[in-house]
């Protein structure tokens, strides 16, 4: 059974450091994609980035709102996934999800998030 | 970033009912599109993915197209269960987008 469990939410203040983390099992961690999306209180759901597999470099992407801020990484004899938040601003309160993207042994890797965490809230406020 | 504008963001409708949500790309993004429904306190669940693929163990009372880039979503008989928010998102770029939602009520 494929399970996703985030951890490492809380409060923090503006300006400040988290680090989420995402623990994986059930399937085989190394050949997908894996992203964050978020999602503010009474909010839509907003993806945020994304660390592809080796054989893809372990290249990253990430949503504009947080380039610069966010660092994305994986660790593939853990299977963990990680987002570290710099520089936090108040509109970066939100729960966080990991989420699973595409299996890839190709050139090009397309596809939805077929499984998701159920996400750890993190709350920026002074 | 393409965008992706959803529509209607609410809608009420009757068990039994058919309901169609629409997603529209702001540029092509070829059939790469998924459909997800959110229920609250839950993490989405995709439903539907390359525009008209159903995800095994969904429901056959929903179904996906595809037109240019337009595309929708629609469920055949509407059921209890199904009150939900609904996004689509394209994975055809390297920065991912989603829709804005649509919350669907039972009347």
């Amino acid at each position: 059974e494929v399970q996703l469990v985030e951890s490492g939410g809380g409060l923090v203040q503006p300006g400040g450091s988290l680090r989420l983390s995402c623990a994986a099992s059930g399937f085989t961690f190394s050949d997908h994609y894996m992203d964050w999306v978020r999602q503010a209180p009474g909010k839509g759901l907003e993806w945020v980035g994304r660390t592809r597999n080796r054989l893809h470099s372990y290249t990253t992407e990430y949503a504009a709102s947080v380039k610069g801020r966010f660092t994305v990484s994986r660790d593939d004899s853990t299977n963990s996934f990680y987002l570290q938040m710099n520089s936090l601003q108040t509109e970066d309160t939100a729960v966080y999800f990991c989420a699973r993207g595409a299996f890839c042994s190709s050139s090009r890797c397309p596809g939805p998030f077929d499984y998701w965490g159920r996400g750890t809230l993190v709350t920026v406020s002074s | 970033d393409i965008q992706m504008t959803q529509f209607p963001s609410t809608l009420s409708a009757s068990v039994g009912d058919r309901v169609t949500i629409t997603c529209r790309a702001s540029q092509s993004i070829s059939g790469e599109l998924a459909w997800y429904q959110q229920k609250p306190g839950e993490a989405p669940k995709v439903l539907i993915y390359d525009a008209s693929t159903l995800k095994s163990g969904v429901p056959l009372r929903f179904s996906g197209s595809r037109s240019g880039t337009e595309f929708t979503l629609t469920i055949s008989s509407l059921q209890p269960g199904d009150s939900a928010t609904y996004y689509c998102q394209q994975y055809n770029s390297y920065s991912l987008t989603f829709g804005g939602g649509t919350k669907v009520e039972i009347k």
